[in-house]
């Protein structure tokens, strides 16, 4: 069965600097999200991304982060310049054409900030 | 603008006993549903979702939930649970429309302990 998957796991990294989460979303999904949760917290919507553009981000989403999809399959969530307040797990997930069903979401990347 | 509450924020069953967890949301237009469960260090799973249909579905694991438009509601419930379903639920919305990439709003969570 397809699946959404993301790279790495846990990232571990110092504060400042940049990191690049990696999701490979299921081939035939054409509308992309990325989703954060704090510890022990809510999962909260950070961006959408469809036909190669930003459809809508929330107020978390702030100009620390970017998204881009370069080869047509990877899609990455960068944060600039990392704070420990961005310690959560990070979850991609992705819908197919078929839009009327669910999103299916990635296993997850734990990144730490210290 | 959508939001998802779920009011119990843990609740702890008996095993082998019946539990309901509530989901209430509101939204200015029609959506789709749906319940998440997340085991200890693990990702989102789907457990099941309303997308059109009868109001009642049936999802992985024995679970079930109702659809209520008129109480803006979609709780789940298990007659007999398990050892293994201690997890985090989540509930979602989405709003309905002809684009797709319309987000998916998560509740608060609900921590379930089964109780040996």
């Amino acid at each position: 069965e397809p699946e959404v998957t993301q790279t790495p796991s846990h990232q571990v990294t110092q504060m400042g600097q940049e990191v690049i989460l990696r999701c490979v979303p299921i081939s035939n999904h054409l509308y992309f999200y990325w989703y954060r949760q704090i510890l022990g917290q809510k999962v909260e919507f950070l961006v959408s991304f469809y036909n190669n553009e930003i459809s809508e981000k929330s107020e978390i989403f702030d100009d620390q982060f970017s998204v881009e999809r370069p080869d047509g399959s990877n899609f990455t969530l960068k944060i600039r310049s990392t704070k420990l307040e961005d310690s959560a797990m990070y979850f991609c997930a992705s819908l197919p054409r078929q839009w009327n069903t669910e999103a299916f979401f990635g296993q997850g990347t734990r990144l730490t900030v210290v | 603008a959508q939001s998802v509450t779920q009011l119990d924020s843990q609740v702890p069953v008996f095993e082998e006993a019946p539990v309901e967890l509530r989901c209430n949301y509101s939204s200015s237009v029609s959506v789709y549903l749906f319940w998440y469960v997340q085991y200890p260090n693990q990702g989102l799973q789907l457990l099941l979702k309303y997308l059109s249909g009868s109001t009642l579905v049936k999802g992985i694991n024995g679970f079930e939930a109702e659809f209520n438009k008129s109480q803006t509601s979609f709780h789940l419930r298990k007659p007999s649970v398990h050892i293994s379903d201690t997890a985090e639920y989540f509930c979602a919305v989405r709003a309905i429309s002809n684009f797709g990439n319309e987000k998916l709003t998560f509740g608060t969570g609900t921590r379930l302990t089964i109780i040996p």
